[in-house]
């Protein structure tokens, strides 16, 4: 069975702090996923990551893809109280399109 | 774009009824569809796949007959939960794939919360 860890699971943190969620795997994927959950909502995507080593940014969040594709890193910078939500990363294992989810982290960032 | 809606956003019901819910893309066409189950605090659960005008592929331990999947068009596919039960209880979010957006990336519904008393 495939299994993306993610960490942590729990994050409290001030507003300011910066932060990292990992995820990690001992599998290869095609393409890793970052989503935003909010209670009561689904997932929303913030980023797809398709090539080994690639960073991409988006406003105060930075995503990494290892090089081997097998892990990936979301770090925030300055975490703002909007920022709270829970963090999922997925993987696509090319079976059938189905995403491997991590175990979700959520963040909490208060004033 | 890749929109994806579900009907009902929450619904109560009795135990032993059953309930359907909704899953549309909106402006795209879906070849493939999940339907995933959510506990507060927890990770998504994937319950099955659906490819349009093909049976669902259930994932292990699903009960098949429990958990109707029907995927009719490339823009709806149906949840249907029969003779629901408490433990039925729970955050129901479907996904959607296919010719939209960034390739091969699941667009998630809004999810319907199912509450069975």
């Amino acid at each position: 069975t495939q299994l993306l860890e993610q960490s942590p699971q729990f994050l409290s943190i001030q507003e300011g702090e910066n932060l990292t969620v990992y995820c990690n795997s001992s599998s290869v994927f095609s393409s890793l996923q970052w989503y935003r959950q909010e209670p009561g909502e689904g997932p929303v995507l913030l980023v797809t990551v398709v090539t080994g080593g690639e960073v991409k940014k988006l406003k105060r969040l930075t995503f990494q893809f290892g090089d081997a594709r097998k892990d990936s890193s979301l770090h925030i910078t300055a975490a703002q109280p909007g920022d709270t939500g829970l963090y999922l990363c997925a993987g696509d294992n090319n079976q059938g399109g189905k995403l491997i989810f991590g175990q979700g982290t959520e963040l909490s960032v208060k004033p | 774009g890749a929109v994806v809606s579900q009907h009902p956003s929450w619904v109560i019901c009795k135990s032993g009824t059953s309930v359907k819910i909704e899953c549309r893309s909106l402006d795209f066409q879906a070849t493939t569809m999940f339907w995933y189950r959510q506990f507060p605090k927890q990770s998504l659960m994937l319950m099955a796949t659906s490819n349009e005008g093909s049976k669902a592929t259930y994932e292990q331990g699903v009960e098949k007959d429990k958990f109707l999947i029907n995927h009719a068009s490339l823009t709806l596919s149906t949840l249907t939960v029969t003779s629901a039960h408490p433990e039925d209880s729970s955050f129901y979010i479907c996904s959607a794939k296919g010719l939209a957006g960034v390739p091969d990336t699941q667009y998630f519904g809004p999810g319907t919360r199912l509450t069975v008393l």
